[in-house]
């Protein structure tokens, strides 16, 4: 199993440019999270997904869409991109009352 | 609303010593808890978990401690090493809950 793959890596985009960051498991886990975690702080979730079809705002949502086609992908998408939007994104999957894992994180900077 | 915060936010332990990391969480409905490791460039891994049915757990050098009455969980380290410097969450969900809050994180140095 690949676990929770994140592309791309790395990205830099100009103030209003749009992009989608991938998220793919392989695990079949019901659950799904975007995070994102600004230098010295926690993760701070954006969105989450409990199933196919089914997606929920987290903490900071603002910004950000995401869709849910299928249990494998979560893509996240940046409508106009912000300086502020500068940060690390994880994806995350688990099933339902357990652990998550967590993919390496895409790392964004928005000039 | 929900909050899960660290008391400390860093922490610099001899190897060698026991280390212990402290988490306070807000949400009484909170039943299930669990312990992440971020080592630097890398995603949050999975150390421990428990659940609000008990009060203690422990796993290979880790052992966690919930105290419901107030709302308190720490992890406990023992002979700390120097491969378990790193940035230490915990996160609080409940039952059937489709995510999870997670703390602040407390960094751990191990001095050689």
């Amino acid at each position: 199993n690949a676990g929770v793959t994140q592309t791309p890596k790395f990205q830099v985009l100009k103030t209003g440019q749009s992009m989608t960051l991938q998220c793919a498991q392989d695990m079949n886990h019901e659950y799904m999270s975007w995070y994102r975690q600004d230098p010295g702080m926690g993760l701070r979730l954006i969105h989450y997904s409990v199933g196919a079809g089914i997606t929920d705002q987290g903490e900071v949502p603002n910004g950000y869409n995401v869709s849910r086609s299928t249990t494998e992908d979560f893509p996240l998408r940046l409508l106009s991109a912000a300086p502020s939007q500068t940060s690390v994104y994880f994806c995350a999957s688990r099933k339902a009352n357990t652990e998550a894992f967590f993919g390496q994180g895409t790392r964004l900077t928005v000039v | 609303g929900e909050s899960v915060g660290l008391h400390l936010p860093t922490l610099s332990v001899q190897e060698g010593d026991n280390s212990i990391i402290n988490c306070a969480y807000s949400n009484s409905a909170s039943d299930y808890f669990i312990w992440y490791k971020q080592e630097s460039g890398k995603g949050p891994q999975f150390i421990i978990d428990i659940r609000s049915n008990m009060d203690k757990r422990q796993g290979q050098r880790v052992t966690v401690l919930l105290n419901k009455t107030v709302k308190h969980l720490s992890l406990q380290i023992a002979a700390t090493q120097p491969g378990d410097s790193a940035v230490y969450f915990c996160a609080e969900s409940y039952t059937n809950a489709g995510k999870s809050t997670f703390g602040d994180g407390t960094t751990l140095t191990v001095k050689p």
